[in-house]
């Protein structure tokens, strides 16, 4: 099983401010997926990459792939990016279906 | 339907009652998959659906626990004779193809969330 790491646990930011939340995994992988989870709702996928950087309005997802580690970055961070972020990647073993997720990072934007 | 559809949203169960989880995934996605998520934890695999198929139900805890689909759309999984272990959100999600290779999103419902007492 692949190994993932997060960090940090729980982030609280002043809105304005740059975010930055780290994802860690043990096996090499061919896709990793960045979800946001607001609190008692369902899973949003906003990436999904294999390598480089993705940018979707102000967020933006970068991955290196050598060093088996990606970050998730928000820019201009707004109170509505509160949320859970959680990175999964495939389980090691060939199975093209299965994802090992992390704990999740709760981060909170006050304005 | 526009996205993933579980319900029931909530569930409360008394120990030893059986429940039934439906999920509705976005018509004509292939891949089904259902996950369970303990208060402070990411989600935990615990079946795959290809079309009908149950291809994979390695991550369900306990033979109490069983999952189908059986048109290849709506699948519903039913827990037996609920523990108070097994309160958790269930998680829901669907994809176009098989499996979750590159360029292929996954969609998740909003989750079912049970709490066994």
């Amino acid at each position: 099983k692949n190994e993932v790491e997060q960090s940090p646990q729980n982030l609280t930011a002043q809105e304005g401010e740059f975010i930055t939340i780290n994802c860690s995994y043990s096996v090499g992988i061919s896709a990793l997926h960045w979800l946001q989870q607001h609190p008692g709702g369902g899973i949003v996928s906003l990436f999904m990459l294999s390598s480089g950087k993705k940018k979707h309005g102000r967020l933006i997802a970068t991955i290196n792939i050598q060093e088996k580690h990606s970050s998730l970055h928000i820019t201009a961070s707004h109170p509505r990016d509160s949320a859970v972020y959680i990175c999964a990647v495939p389980n090691s073993g060939g199975s093209n279906y299965k994802l090992t997720f992390g704990k999740g990072t709760l981060l909170t934007v006050n304005p | 339907g526009a996205g993933v559809s579980q319900s029931p949203r909530y569930k409360v169960a008394k120990r030893g009652q059986d429940v039934a989880l439906r999920c509705d995934p976005i018509s004509g996605h292939v891949s089904l998959f259902w996950y369970q998520q303990a208060l402070g934890q990411g989600p935990e695999f615990l079946t795959y659906f290809q079309n009908e198929a149950q291809l994979d139900k390695s991550g369900l805890p306990s033979d109490r626990f069983f999952a189908e689909r059986p048109e290849g759309s709506v699948s519903t999984l039913k827990i037996q004779r609920t523990q108070q272990e097994d309160s958790a959100v269930y998680l829901c999600a669907s994809s176009w193809t098989p499996g979750l290779t590159a360029g292929n999103t996954i969609y998740f419902g909003e989750g079912s969330w049970l709490t066994v007492v």
